[in-house]
């Protein structure tokens, strides 16, 4: 297992259009977790999942967005669209729900560019 | 909601010198996190204090802790070039981590 992962690493796309993004996790986490984060600015919280269930999601998450992960596997991102204010790196997330201490992995990101 | 905050913004330091970078956060928590982020990757784990402890050591980095204070400080010790990164506290609460906007670090030879 080589940690997470995020697909593609890299998405330009135009206003109004489609975009979903991929996070695989490391296999044994139970807990994911999107993050956005633009330029100058920690990671914003989005949303949570504890295996298959989304348990929390932030109000940055507007109808636009939604996010799901069969099976308690990997996970997609979608967006919705696009505007050009959803530019960013967006960010997944993972961890074990009993192993706390080594807090989360992250992967190395997909940065949105709506032009 | 980015719940804690770094300071300073920027610091800027030679080789073999400490770093120290400070964080402070609002609410109560459940444990406070510092990540680590090279320019254009992702983030990476560095260190977890929980909040019924007031210092933690992991290699190079010293945590403390004061929630009387609602702060914590992550020191660097003997830096190198390679600890050029931003650095970011996290707070958890609940389910999820919340970050501060980060410490931008440089460290030159």
């Amino acid at each position: 297992d080589t940690g997470v992962s995020q697909d593609p690493r890299h998405k330009i796309t135009k206003r109004g259009q489609n975009v979903t993004f991929r996070c695989d996790p490391i296999s044994e986490h139970n807990r994911l977790y999107w993050y956005r984060q633009t330029l100058g600015q920690g990671p914003e919280f989005l949303t949570y999942f504890q295996n298959e269930a989304q348990l929390e999601k932030s109000r940055l998450l507007s109808d636009r967005f939604s996010a799901e992960r069969p099976k308690g596997s990997f996970s997609t991102l979608e967006i919705q669209r696009t505007e050009q204010g959803d530019s960013a790196m967006y960010l997944c997330a993972s961890s074990l729900s009993d192993r706390d201490d080594y807090g989360y992995t992250f992967g190395s990101g997909t940065r949105l560019t709506v032009v | 909601s980015q719940q804690g905050e770094e300071d300073p913004q920027a610091l800027s330091i030679q080789e073999g010198e400490n770093a120290t970078m400070n964080c402070s956060y609002k609410t109560s928590i459940n444990n406070l996190q510092w990540y680590r982020q090279n320019s254009g990757r992702g983030l990476v784990h560095l260190i977890l204090i929980r909040s019924n402890e007031r210092e933690k050591h992991s290699g190079r980095l010293r945590v403390t802790l004061d929630t009387s204070k609602k702060s914590s400080s992550l020191l660097i010790t003997a830096s190198r070039a390679a600890d050029t990164a931003s650095y970011f506290c996290a707070t958890s609460s609940g389910y999820a981590l919340n970050f501060g906007k980060g410490t931008s670090l440089l460290v030159t030879p």
